[in-house]
């Protein structure tokens, strides 16, 4: 069956650090990928998202993130975090079929410390 | 910018009773899906709705559950005789006609069954 792991469950940083994300997912054919991001008490908002083209995407609030077809990968990052990034993230994939169903990662809490 | 909205936001409600929940999607949209996540667990794919009809289901989604658009603006999830296990957030979300079309979230619902 169709999976994605994330592989950091908790992470903590401090303000500027940098972070990287590892998300892995095991299905051969067409995806397509997202990261959602869940502030608290908030809805799951989408940070970016791939459907094809430039494997590295570009989303919101400095996030960036690269599909490594190879490695079936699609890890987020973000050079500096504030402290306002402060949430849960989720790596999730559709399939190639058009009724879109999202496959969820169990998500990674990242803490940033002022 | 449009949002998909769910009530209510918390349902207490005993074993055995019959619960609704309800979603307004984003009017423009044509895709529907209903999502849970059981506390510590991930997001879990419960069903898909297009063209007032199911287009797919996860085997978590069965005879207990149903799904209806009765009015062209709600989206409800109806769970006729709630078991202890179906304690859990649960997100409705939609998104638009277009394959390259990310789905939006509601802020969930958590529904607690005593």
């Amino acid at each position: 069956a169709q999976s994605v792991s994330q592989h950091n469950h908790h992470v903590i940083l401090s303000e500027a650090a940098s972070l990287e994300l590892g998300c892995n997912y095991s299905y051969g054919g067409t995806v397509n990928l997202f990261w959602y991001v869940q502030y608290p008490g908030q809805h799951l908002q989408l940070l970016l998202k791939y459907f094809s083209g430039d494997p590295l995407v570009k989303g919101i609030k400095g996030f960036e993130a690269e599909f490594i077809k190879s490695k079936f990968s699609f890890n987020l990052r973000k050079p500096s975090v504030q402290w306002s990034d402060t949430a849960e993230y989720f790596c999730a994939v559709s399939l190639g079929s058009n009724t879109g169903k999202l496959i969820f990662g169990q998500g990674t809490t990242l803490q940033v410390k002022p | 910018e449009p949002e998909v909205t769910q009530t209510p936001s918390h349902q207490v409600t005993q074993m055995g009773q019959e619960v609704i929940l309800r979603c307004v999607p984003i009017s423009n949209h044509l895709y529907f899906y209903w999502y849970r996540q059981i506390l510590g667990q991930k997001v879990e794919f419960l069903v898909s709705f297009y063209n007032n009809e199911i287009s797919e289901k996860s085997e978590i989604f069965d005879d207990q559950f149903s799904v209806e658009r009765p009015d062209g603006s709600n989206f409800t999830l109806k769970i006729r005789s709630t078991k202890l296990e179906d304690s859990a957030m649960y997100f409705c979300a939609s998104r638009g006609q277009a394959h390259n079309q990310p789905q939006h979230f509601g802020d969930g619902t958590r529904l607690s069954i005593l």
